[in-house]
C-alpha cells in the first residue's frame, strides 16, 4: 500500500498569515500516461462530511476559494492557505489514489493562534 | 442535485455483522465508483472500499476479509457488510460518489455520515 504522511500534525496560524501542509507519498503517484499526480487535498470541518479543495495535485476545486493552492509532483505535496480565515479551521487531508488501495495522510489540524 | 444518505442500526454487538445502505437520490448509479469510508472517534479517515454500476468491487486489503459492498442499480442504493465486528470498527461511516479518475477521481459528493457504535 501506498503511505500518506503528512506533516505538521497540528498548526496554529494567525488570521491573514499562511498555513502550509505538507504530504510526502511512499512511491511516485504520477501517472506517467497522462502526466497527473493522482493526489486529493480535502477539507473537514466537525459535524460535516469532507470537502475537496485541490485534486490532481494543483488543480482548485469547484468554488473553492482562491487563497487555496496546491502543489508538488511525483512523492512531495504542499497545500498552502495564503491567508488564512478563521473559517479555514478544520483538518486536512491528502489522498491518493493511484494504486488499487487508496490511501489518506493521517490529517492536519488547523487552528487559529 | 444528487444526494447521498446513509442508514442503518446505530448500535452494533460484538462479533455481530455491521450493514448500512446508502441511498443514492438525484442520478443514476452509472459511471460511478461507489465508496464506503470510515472515521473512528479521533482518528482520521479510512477508505473502506468501492463497487461500481456494474457490480465490481474492490476493498482495502485492511478489512477485505470482513467487508462486502454491494449494489442494488434497480434501487439505487449500495451497501456495507463488515462482519465480526469489534470496538475499533466504532466509526462514522460515510459513503461517497467518487469520479473516474481521468476526470479527477475527487470524492465529489459525500453523505452527512452516520455514526455506528460496537458495544454490548
Amino acid at each position: 500500500d501506498i503511505v500518506m504522511t503528512q506533516s505538521p500534525d497540528s498548526l496554529a496560524v494567525s488570521l491573514g498569515e499562511r498555513a502550509t501542509i505538507n504530504c510526502k507519498s511512499s512511491q511516485s503517484i504520477l501517472y506517467s500516461s497522462n502526466n497527473k499526480n493522482y493526489l486529493t487535498w480535502y477539507q473537514h470541518k466537525p459535524g460535516q462530511p469532507p470537502k475537496v479543495l485541490i485534486y490532481w495535485a494543483t488543480t482548485r476545486g469547484s468554488g473553492v476559494p482562491d487563497r487555496f493552492s496546491g502543489s508538488g509532483s511525483g512523492t512531495d505535496f504542499t497545500l498552502t492557505i495564503s491567508s488564512l480565515q478563521a473559517e479555514d479551521v478544520a483538518v486536512y487531508y491528502c489522498h491518493q489514489y493511484y494504486g488499487t488501495t487508496w490511501t489518506f495522510g493521517q490529517g492536519t489540524k488547523v487552528e487559529i493562534k | 442535485q444528487v444526494q447521498l444518505r446513509e442508514s442503518g442500526p446505530g448500535l452494533v454487538k460484538p462479533s455481530e455483522t455491521l450493514s448500512l445502505t446508502c441511498t443514492v437520490s438525484g442520478d443514476s448509479t452509472s459511471g460511478y465508483y461507489w465508496n464506503w469510508i470510515r472515521q473512528p472517534p479521533g482518528k482520521g479517515l479510512e477508505w473502506i472500499g468501492y463497487v461500481n454500476n456494474l457490480g465490481s468491487t474492490n476493498y482495502n486489503p485492511s478489512l477485505k476479509s470482513r467487508v462486502t459492498i454491494s449494489i442494488d442499480t434497480s434501487k439505487n442504493h449500495f451497501s456495507l457488510e463488515l462482519s465480526s465486528v469489534t470496538a475499533a470498527d466504532t466509526a462514522v461511516y460515510y459513503c461517497a460518489r467518487r469520479i473516474p479518475a481521468s476526470a479527477g477521481g475527487i470524492f465529489d459528493i459525500w453523505g452527512h455520515g452516520t455514526m455506528v457504535t460496537v458495544s454490548s
